[in-house]
């Protein structure tokens, strides 16, 4: 399973877009790459996920370059209740079994 | 709405106690997760199922074991409980390849005193 690295927090301000960028040097040519959110006391939850160029739903979108050793979450016009650990999670197609790294703790200050 | 159901939000117990922690899924998932989650050190995962009566074990298995008798249930079991078994612990469910993603509970807290 190819390691992850995400800064570990960011502040924003409500109304901005905020990126969150996670580096995955070794992901594998079957890998795709998935998002999650958490809020506090509650379990993560699924954002997006994408295998390369560019993902969007109704949360958020996923842009992964043509090497696909990174990928940058985009939350467009944050609000105060964006305010979460995302997590970046590179997962091998045909397992079940997901790492969670440590997370980027996200602020949205009003 | 498809769920992940943990029986309980908040549990103390105390150390050396047998402790059952349940989780209920109602989307006919063939795997399910046990992960416990510490400040600063993420989720990690304990064991996980893909099948009934199935399990293997995860990163941190010492000291837990499980039971799948039924497909939607999955407990964790803390065979004696200690005082650094007090954590966060996180129940989910996912399709076999895991490609839809996981489905988390709201999480136990559980204190051991």
């Amino acid at each position: 399973l190819a390691k992850t690295t995400q800064p570990i927090s960011m502040d924003s301000y409500e109304g901005q877009e905020v990126n969150i960028t996670c580096s995955h040097n070794n992901i594998a040519t079957n890998d795709y790459i998935t998002w999650y959110q958490q809020f506090p006391s509650q379990g993560p939850r699924f954002i997006i996920q994408g295998y390369k160029t560019k993902v969007t739903n109704e949360v958020a979108s996923l842009f992964i370059p043509a090497d696909r050793k990174s990928s940058t979450l985009s939350l467009p016009r944050v609000s105060l209740s964006d305010t979460a650990v995302y997590y970046c999670l590179v997962v091998a197609a045909g397992t079940y079994k997901y790492i969670f790294g440590t997370g980027t703790r996200l602020k949205v200050l009003a | 709405d498809v769920k992940v159901t943990q029986s309980s939000r908040y549990l103390v117990k105390r150390t050396g106690e047998k402790v059952f922690l349940e989780c209920v899924q109602d989307m006919d998932h063939e795997n399910m997760f046990w992960y416990r989650q510490d400040p600063g050190l993420g989720l990690r995962l304990i064991y996980f199922s893909y099948d009934v009566k199935m399990k293997e074990k995860g990163d941190i298995p010492e000291g837990y074991s499980v039971s799948r008798e039924k497909k939607e249930r999955f407990s964790l079991i803390l065979e004696s409980a200690s005082t650094n078994q007090t954590s966060m612990y996180l129940c989910a469910s996912s399709y076999p390849e895991g490609s839809y993603g996981y489905t988390f509970g709201s999480g136990t807290r559980l204190t051991v005193v």
